[in-house]
């Protein structure tokens, strides 16, 4: 069974940091474009990176480039976003997706950042 | 302000037809495939359609998609109740490099 399991997420005051997590199993973690998309309270998912499946390759939405680097370790069937210098608008849940564009798109059931003091 | 647009709601009783419309850009929906998700109250968002048309297995048959151009449709036939729920469009965008979603369309069976 595919699952993706998403941790680190909760409350951070403006201008702080949190990494959070994503272990994969049941599938060829290191076969997969993966990605992070975010979905604010009330609004639709937002796409937020993606990395090439050995890790060569990211791409960013323009409004966490130079802040957020997404990374993983294949070894380890996991996905990692490092989230610096946090904004209150960088509240949401973040999900953790395979191949959110392809026939393989599944997604992990989230963790909430709040961004708040 | 999304890139993609999409009506904000959509209704019908249950057996009818609702068609969903997404509209975007040669640089997104006009180049690239085009998928669409459901999201249920409280869950991650599910694989509905992808490349425009395609309905992975376990996904019922009255859902369809299609695409023209700078748009695409979202059509599910015979509504049922438990296809309430909210469905996004989304579709790379080589201008932006990164994949963009449309506001989502609310479906409520009357």
């Amino acid at each position: 069974e595919v699952q993706l399991v998403e941790s680190g997420g909760g409350l951070v005051p403006p201008g702080g940091s949190l990494r959070l997590s994503c272990v994969a199993s049941g599938f060829t973690f290191s076969s997969y474009w993966m990605h992070w998309v975010r979905q604010a309270p009330g609004k639709g998912p937002e796409w937020v990176a993606n990395i090439k499946e050995d890790g060569s390759k990211e791409y960013y939405v323009d409004s966490v480039k130079g802040r957020f680097t997404i990374s993983r370790d294949n070894a380890k069937n996991s996905l990692y976003l490092q989230m610096n210098s946090l904004r209150a608008e960088d509240t949401a849940v973040y999900y953790c997706a395979r191949a959110v564009g392809s026939s393989s798109s599944f997604w992990g059931q989230g963790t909430l950042v709040t961004v708040s003091s | 302000q999304s890139v993609l647009t999409q009506p904000p709601s959509a209704s019908g009783t249950p057996g009818q037809r609702v068609t969903i419309s997404c509209s975007g850009s040669n640089s997104n929906i006009g180049n690239n495939p085009v998928t669409w998700f459901q999201q249920l109250p409280r869950t991650a968002p599910k694989l509905l359609i992808y490349d425009n048309n395609q309905r992975p297995s376990g996904v019922p048959d009255r859902f369809s998609g299609s695409k023209s151009g700078t748009s695409a449709s979202l059509a599910i036939s015979g509504l049922q109740s438990e296809d309430e729920a909210e469905y996004y469009c989304a579709a790379w965008d080589g201008s932006l490099d990164g994949f963009v979603f449309g506001p989502g369309t609310k479906v409520t069976v009357l």
